[in-house]
């Protein structure tokens, strides 16, 4: 069956410190792969998609920038965080170009200080 | 631009039965889906829909509309643990697009 692991759950960093999250799936082959950050009380704000390793587009132009560098494994990083990056992290995978579920991680919620 | 529009909010009492409404402007389509969120948790799949018409799965059912750009997430004899947040979702070529969310309280 398939899995997907997000860690830290929880995360409080000063700012213009360094970030990385991870996120890895099991039991599937060339997902898409997702990064939403939902801030308290509101949707979720697609950041980054990949349809295949070393594949990412961007959604929202900002500090963050992630990396696919294998076909389950997407991070989400940051070279200097800002307080404006608080927020609830999560990762996601589908089928790709077939989605009729979509596959949520536990989530990271950070708290930039 | 793309957007999904839903009610903010919607309160009902325990065995009732709510309608969240969904409309949704995106540059593709492959099909719209509802996910249920609890606070603190993660969103969980609810049920799609690709073609017009209903899908029924239990108490909950969703209905689609392509030529109107519109769907709704029906939810029949409410349960207080169905007090959650409720996300319409398109996906978009390789983007899956979610909506502002319908926060539904329910009450004994």
């Amino acid at each position: 069956s398939q899995t997907i692991h997000q860690w830290p759950a929880t995360l409080v960093q000063p700012v213009g410190s360094p970030l990385s999250l991870e996120c890895t799936v099991e039991g599937t082959s060339n997902p898409n792969l997702y990064w939403y950050r939902q801030a308290a009380g509101r949707g979720l704000q697609l950041l980054f998609y990949s349809i295949g390793i070393d594949q990412i587009s961007s959604e929202v132009p900002q500090n963050l920038s992630a990396s696919r560098p294998q076909d389950r494994q997407f991070i989400l990083s940051s070279k200097k965080l800002l307080l404006s990056d608080s927020g609830f992290y999560l990762c996601a995978w589908s089928v790709l170009r077939r989605v009729t579920e979509a596959f949520f991680g536990q989530g990271t919620r950070l708290t930039v200080v | 631009g793309q957007s999904l529009e839903q009610p903010s909010e919607v309160t009902a009492v325990e065995g009732a039965i709510v309608q969240i409404n969904c409309t949704y402007q995106t540059s593709g389509f492959y099909g719209l889906s509802w996910y249920q969120q609890h606070d603190g948790g993660a969103p969980t799949f609810l049920s799609y829909n690709a073609l017009d018409g209903l899908e029924e799965t239990g108490r909950f059912s969703s209905f689609l509309s392509r030529s109107d750009s519109y769907g709704y997430l029906l939810l029949q004899e409410l349960q207080m643990k169905d007090s959650a947040s409720y996300f319409c979702a398109v996906m978009d070529t390789d983007k899956l697009i979610f909506g502002t969310g319908t926060r539904l309280q329910v009450f004994p």
